[in-house]
C-alpha cells in the first residue's frame, strides 16, 4: 500500500509569483485535505476535495485554489504569493469525509522571498 | 467553530518519567478526537483516535488518552517515556458526522526526553 506522497519537497518562490503543489493520495482514498503549517504552529485547514469537488474551505483567501483529479490526486495552487505564505503545506487523504482517519504526506516546504 | 488548546508548549522529561500532555477543545456538538505526533524530519503520524465508545483509548507505542466529556478534555498519557518519544505532539478535533471533517489542531507541544 503506497502512502501519501507530495511534490516537490522544497520550493523557493518570489513574492507575487504563483505556485502549484501536488499530492497523490493513498491507494483507495477518495478524499484529500490540504493544510498549512506555519513555523511553530499546528496545521490549519485550507480546503478539502471529495470526488473532484471542493467539500469545505477554511479561512483562506480565494488566491488559494485546488483541484482533484479522477485518480483522486490533487493540486494546491497559490496565486500572488505573499511572504506570509511561507510554510509547510500538508496533504492528507482519507477513505471518506466523515469519521475517517486522515493520513498525512511529508509536506512541501514553501519559502517566499 | 471548534478550537483546541494545548497549554504545554515545551515539556522536558527524563527517560522513564511519566507523561501527561493536556488538550482541551471547545465545540458544542459530538466530536472525534485525535493525537498526532511529528518526529524530527518525519511526517505527521496518528498516535490514537477517539470516535465513540470507551473513553480510554490506547494507541501505538504505549500511549493512551482519556476523553472526559464534562471537561472537554482529551489528555495524552504514557507511564514511562523513552528518548525516542522526543517529538512534537498535536491534539486535533473534528466535528463528527458533519460531512466535511476538517481537522482543527492545537498549537502543539514539543516534548524533549533527556537520556
Amino acid at each position: 500500500e503506497t502512502g501519501v506522497t507530495q511534490s516537490p519537497t522544497h520550493l523557493i518562490k518570489t513574492r507575487g509569483q504563483q505556485v502549484t503543489l501536488r499530492c497523490s493520495s493513498q491507494s483507495g482514498h477518495n478524499t484529500v485535505s490540504w493544510y498549512q503549517q506555519a513555523l511553530g504552529q499546528g496545521p490549519q485547514f485550507i480546503f478539502q476535495y471529495y470526488r473532484e469537488e471542493e467539500n469545505g474551505r477554511g479561512n483562506f483567501p480565494p488566491r488559494f485554489s485546488g483541484l482533484q483529479f479522477p485518480n483522486y490526486s490533487s493540486e494546491l495552487n497559490v496565486n500572488a504569493l505573499e511572504l506570509d505564505d511561507s510554510a509547510l503545506y500538508l496533504c492528507a487523504s482519507s477513505l471518506g469525509t466523515s469519521s475517517y482517519e486522515q493520513y498525512f504526506g511529508p509536506g512541501t516546504r514553501l519559502t517566499v522571498t | 467553530a471548534q478550537s483546541v488548546s494545548q497549554h504545554n508548549h515545551h515539556v522536558i522529561l527524563s527517560e522513564a518519567a511519566s507523561l501527561e500532555l493536556g488538550c482541551n477543545y471547545s465545540y458544542g456538538g459530538t466530536v472525534n478526537l485525535f493525537w498526532y505526533v511529528q518526529y524530527p524530519g518525519q511526517h505527521l503520524q496518528l498516535l490514537l483516535k477517539y470516535f465513540s465508545g470507551d473513553p480510554l483509548v490506547k494507541g501505538i507505542k504505549g500511549f493512551e488518552a482519556e476523553f472526559i466529556k464534562s471537561k472537554f478534555s482529551f489528555n495524552l498519557r504514557k507511564p514511562s517515556v523513552q528518548w525516542s518519544d522526543t517529538a512534537e505532539y498535536f491534539c486535533a478535533v473534528t466535528a463528527a458526522n458533519f460531512g466535511n471533517e476538517k481537522l482543527t489542531f492545537g498549537t502543539g507541544t514539543r516534548l524533549t526526553i533527556i537520556p
